[in-house]
């Protein structure tokens, strides 16, 4: 059980344009979801918490209008990549908290390779 | 919040026991102590967690130390397939809800 989809698995957009990243979780519901980001030879940096009907948490630095997360169900939250550039070019990862993972309930996704041309 | 200090690699061969330890003097009287591995391009996948003393499962054990300032992940005859980093984590965000992760120990397994 806890199983954390996370779609797609790497994209490539073009500099200014938008890419969407969806997390799900398929055998739980999952009121609170987690994005971070990491960057190649670095740990994971938590950019944001999502919250099922309600707005996202972001950690101290990172735009809430640059990366839109939207939580609308308890099974998906999506996040937005706003105008795009190649600073933005990283491996995104969600985790959820939930299900009957013995780890307390913290579950990751397999990241989304984002690269910004 | 709790800052977890691991070596910053390991290099280890086939067969040989690993024992990677993490320093987390600050850890609060609630935290748990929960260890991580993550490959490349992929995320990170749960290993073991304890609270005191040791803990073991089919892939590793953890030992930790009374005053736990400190625990020990100890993986049993490695193989070239556990290379990977590994994370000890005991941090969580300001708002209790989210793990904090630190610089890791990247573990290099030969043949």
């Amino acid at each position: 059980g806890a199983v954390v989809s996370q779609h797609p698995s790497w994209v490539i957009c073009k500099s200014g344009t938008s890419v969407k990243i969806e997390c799900r979780s398929l055998d739980f519901q999952a009121t609170t979801m987690f994005w971070y980001r990491q960057f190649p030879k670095q740990s994971l940096m938590l950019m944001a918490t999502s919250n099922e009907g309600s707005k996202a948490t972001y950690e101290q630095g990172v735009e809430k209008d640059k990366f839109l997360i939207n939580h609308a169900s308890l099974t998906l939250s999506t996040l937005t990549v706003t105008s795009a550039h190649p600073e933005d070019s990283s491996f995104y990862i969600c985790s959820a908290r939930g299900g009957t993972a013995t780890n307390y309930g913290y579950t990751f996704g397999s990241g989304t390779r984002l690269t910004v041309v | 919040l709790a800052k977890t200090t691991q070596p910053i690699s390991m290099d280890s061969y086939e067969g040989q026991e690993v024992n990677i330890t993490c320093s987390h003097n600050n850890i609060a009287t609630n935290d748990y102590i929960t260890w991580y591995q993550q490959f490349p391009s992929q995320g990170p996948r749960f290993i073991i967690q304890g609270y005191k003393t040791k803990v073991t499962n089919e892939v590793a054990s953890l030992f930790i130390p009374a005053d736990r300032k400190s625990s020990t992940l100890s993986l049993p005859r490695v193989s070239l397939s556990d290379t990977a980093v590994y994370y000890c984590l005991v941090a969580y965000n300001q708002a209790g809800t989210a793990l904090i992760f630190g610089k890791g120990t990247t573990l290099s397994v030969s043949s």
